[in-house]
């Protein structure tokens, strides 16, 4: 069936240093790839996302790379602050129309060390 | 969390009970789903609903049921037939991009 595999499933970091977390999708439909940040006892944060169009899109410190190809997608976070702490999902969706089924990745605990 | 509310945030849930989990939207947008987070796994779809009056189950429905009578509310209720429910619930609204808007959660116990 269609899954998500994501790696590392927990990272620890030096502050400043930067923290790649990366997504292999199944499904070559795929064409809409957020990512979300979840802090503990929280709901899960849309911090960047990808369609299947372009190869990369940054937003300050965070970027995500789109490999069509090989059918994975990574997660850049660069200059890391203790706040970057949390857990990190990746998703994949064909995003037809009227139905939004996500394939979630299994999350990656992301520890910035100060 | 992104205009959506989820209540309560702690619930206990005694054998044999039936019990509802509120989520309410204020996004105006049509699709809201529920999902099933369990540690060290990825969120599990239970029920989504497309538009008021109609849903369709997840992978996972089991146990579950809603009801979409309002565009802004999409309770989930737990029946007693879920034998595992311990879990933590998340309620979503899509906008027109696809992109998801998540609650807060609601952290379901069985005592």
């Amino acid at each position: 069936g269609e899954n998500v595999e994501q790696h590392p499933s927990t990272l620890s970091v030096q502050e400043g240093d930067s923290a790649v977390i990366k997504c292999t999708y199944s499904d070559s439909a795929s064409n809409y790839f957020p990512w979300y940040k979840q802090e503990l006892g929280k709901g899960p944060q849309l911090i960047i996302d990808i369609r299947s169009n372009v190869g990369e899109k940054k937003d300050q410190r965070i970027a995500v790379t789109l490999n069509k190809t090989a059918k994975h997608f990574s997660l850049h976070i660069t200059e890391t602050q203790p706040e970057d702490s949390a857990v990190y999902f990746c998703a994949a969706s064909k995003g037809t129309s009227g139905t939004y089924k996500y394939i979630f990745g299994t999350g990656t605990r992301l520890k910035v060390l100060a | 969390d992104g205009g959506i509310t989820q209540s309560p945030k702690y619930l206990f849930r005694k054998e044999g009970q039936n019990v509802t989990l509120s989520c309410e939207q204020n996004l105006n947008h049509d699709a809201m789903y529920w999902y099933r987070q369990d540690p060290g796994q990825g969120l599990r779809l239970i029920y989504y609903s497309q538009i008021v009056n109609d849903f369709q189950k997840g992978d996972i429905a089991e146990g579950y049921s809603v009801s979409r009578e309002k565009k802004e509310s999409f309770p989930l209720t737990v029946t007693s037939a879920q034998k595992n429910p311990t879990a933590f619930y998340l309620c979503a609204a899509f906008g027109i991009a696809a992109e998801a808007f998540f609650g807060q959660g609601t952290r379901l116990t069985v005592v």
